[in-house]
C-alpha cells in the first residue's frame, strides 16, 4: 500500500464555518506534512510532524491547526478562513529512519474555495 | 538558504520524441536528495525520480533519465519516447538528506506532449 489518502476532494466553506481535512496513510511513515498549493505555483510547506509531534510550523495562522492524532493519521482543522487560503491542500508522509528513502508520497489533495 | 530553480516555465514536445527539462538548485549542504515530481491535471503530486546527492551515478526511471552536475548545482530530466500521459506540470525538489524535511520545489515546468 502506497497511497496517501485525503478526504474530502472538493471543500466549499463560509467564512464562518469549522471543517477539517483527514489524510491518513498506512506506509508506517512517521512524517507527515501539510502543504498548500495556489494556481500554477509550487506547493509550500505549511506543518511538518514528526512522530506525531509538531516539528516545523511555517508561521501559519491560528486559523489552521494540525493535529496528528496517531501515525496514521493527520488533520487539518479550520475555523474562521478568508477568500485568499483559497487553495489546493495536499498532505504527504516519509520515512524518517536514518537511511531510508526519504521521498515524500503525496495525496490527491483537497480542492478547498472559501466563500 | 535553500533555492530551486527551473527557467522553463512552458515546454512542449512531439510524441515519442525527447525532451530535458532543467534544474539548477543552490545549498550549502553536501548531503541531499533531489528529486522530479510530476503533477497532471488530476493533481496528485507523482515521484518520478530521485537522485542522492553523495551518488555520482546519474538515476535512470525507464523512459526518464537525469542528468546531475554537483559541482555546476545542476539536474536536469530527460524524457525519451514522449507519451501523451506525460503531459503535466513537473517540479524539481531538493531535501536535506535526514529528518522530516521541507521539500523546497521549484517554481514548475508545464510539459505538453503533441499527439
Amino acid at each position: 500500500d502506497t497511497e496517501v489518502t485525503q478526504t474530502p476532494k472538493h471543500l466549499v466553506m463560509g467564512m464562518t464555518n469549522k471543517k477539517s481535512l483527514k489524510c491518513e496513510q498506512h506506509m508506517g511513515h512517521r512524517a507527515m506534512y501539510w502543504y498548500k498549493q495556489k494556481a500554477k505555483k509550487p506547493p509550500e510547506l505549511m506543518f511538518v510532524y514528526s512522530y506525531e509531534k509538531l516539528s516545523i510550523n511555517e508561521s501559519v495562522p491560528s486559523r489552521f491547526s494540525p493535529e496528528c492524532p496517531n501515525s496514521s493519521l493527520l488533520n487539518l482543522h479550520l475555523h474562521a478562513l478568508q477568500p485568499e487560503d483559497s487553495a489546493l491542500y495536499l498532505c504527504a508522509s516519509s520515512q524518517l529512519t536514518q537511511g531510508a528513502r526519504t521521498e515524500a508520497f503525496f495525496g490527491q489533495g483537497t480542492r478547498l474555495t472559501v466563500v | 538558504a535553500q533555492t530551486v530553480t527551473q527557467s522553463q516555465p512552458e515546454m512542449s514536445v512531439q510524441e515519442a520524441e525527447t525532451v530535458t527539462l532543467s534544474c539548477t538548485y543552490d545549498t550549502s549542504e553536501n548531503n541531499y536528495y533531489l528529486f522530479w515530481y510530476k503533477q497532471p491535471p488530476s493533481r496528485q503530486m507523482i515521484l518520478v525520480i530521485r537522485q542522492e546527492a553523495y551518488k555520482q551515478q546519474n538515476a535512470t526511471e525507464n523512459r526518464f533519465s537525469v542528468n546531475f552536475q554537483k559541482a555546476a548545482k545542476s539536474f536536469s530530466l530527460k524524457i525519451s519516447d514522449s507519451q501523451l500521459g506525460d503531459t503535466a506540470m513537473y517540479f524539481c525538489a531538493f531535501t536535506f538528506r535526514t529528518g522530516a524535511n521541507n521539500l523546497f520545489f521549484g517554481t514548475g515546468t508545464r510539459l505538453t506532449v503533441i499527439p
